[in-house]
């Protein structure tokens, strides 16, 4: 079975650019839940979506946005880049999303702004 | 609110050694735990997690962890490190109900390093 897939893998964008990753969960999970991993802060939560619905978010600015396709496919998009967005972008999905459930995470995609 | 706090943001023990990586959690409400590995350049993979039932709880590569409700711990021990243990470790907290789906409260990890 496939894991989670996460594309770009690596990213390089400007300041004041937007950017769009991508997440495909395995194969039969409902939710996927986005995370922003930086050395300073750590692993935050940002969002998560169950059958296209996003069902809880975390503390970001609204330039943080995400959508579910019917297939389960994520994408995340994050809206006039800053320095500070510079980060691992982690994709997490999981069956059907309960608070003890195992997430799954992929590699991540790896985020910087120049 | 949630939070967990890692004692120890590097851990360096020799191989063969115990493994002890610290893990304080703050809830009010009954929590679910989990501990959360993390390899170089690698998203994250769950060691265990505590869900109420047994309060000592064996995971994945000989981890096992405790949880001690009076002293709001869930620490991580292996009897016996080896060298491809050597990681980023990650103690998580998330609640029962609506609104805490997806979302876990990570701690700020522990990296771990196996001397050989």
């Amino acid at each position: 079975k496939a894991g989670v897939t996460q594309t770009p893998r690596y990213l390089i964008k400007t300041r004041g650019q937007q950017v769009t990753l991508s997440c495909s969960p395995i194969s039969g999970h409902r939710s996927v839940s986005w995370y922003q991993q930086t050395p300073g802060q750590g692993l935050q939560f940002l969002f998560e979506y169950f059958s296209e619905t996003q069902r809880n978010k975390g503390n970001f600015p609204g330039r943080f946005s995400g959508r579910q396709f019917s297939n389960s496919r994520s994408e995340m998009n994050v809206s006039t880049l800053e320095l500070g967005d510079s980060a691992l972008y982690l994709c997490a999905s999981s069956l059907g999303g309960t608070t003890n459930e195992k997430l799954f995470f992929g590699s991540g995609t790896q985020l910087s702004v120049l | 609110a949630q939070s967990v706090t890692q004692l120890g943001s590097h851990v360096s023990v020799s191989e063969g050694a115990l493994v002890l990586l610290r893990c304080n959690y703050s809830s009010s409400v009954p929590p679910y735990l989990f501990w959360y590995v993390q390899y170089p350049n690698q998203g994250l993979q769950l060691l265990l997690k505590y869900t109420s039932a047994a309060t000592l709880v064996k995971g994945i590569n000989g981890f096992e962890a405790e949880f001690k409700k009076s002293e709001t711990s869930f620490h991580l021990t292996k009897p016996s490190a080896h060298m491809s243990d050597a990681a980023e470790y990650f103690c998580a907290v998330s609640v029962k109900g609506r609104g805490s789906q997806g979302n876990l409260i990570f701690g700020k990890g522990t990296k771990l390093s196996v001397k050989p």
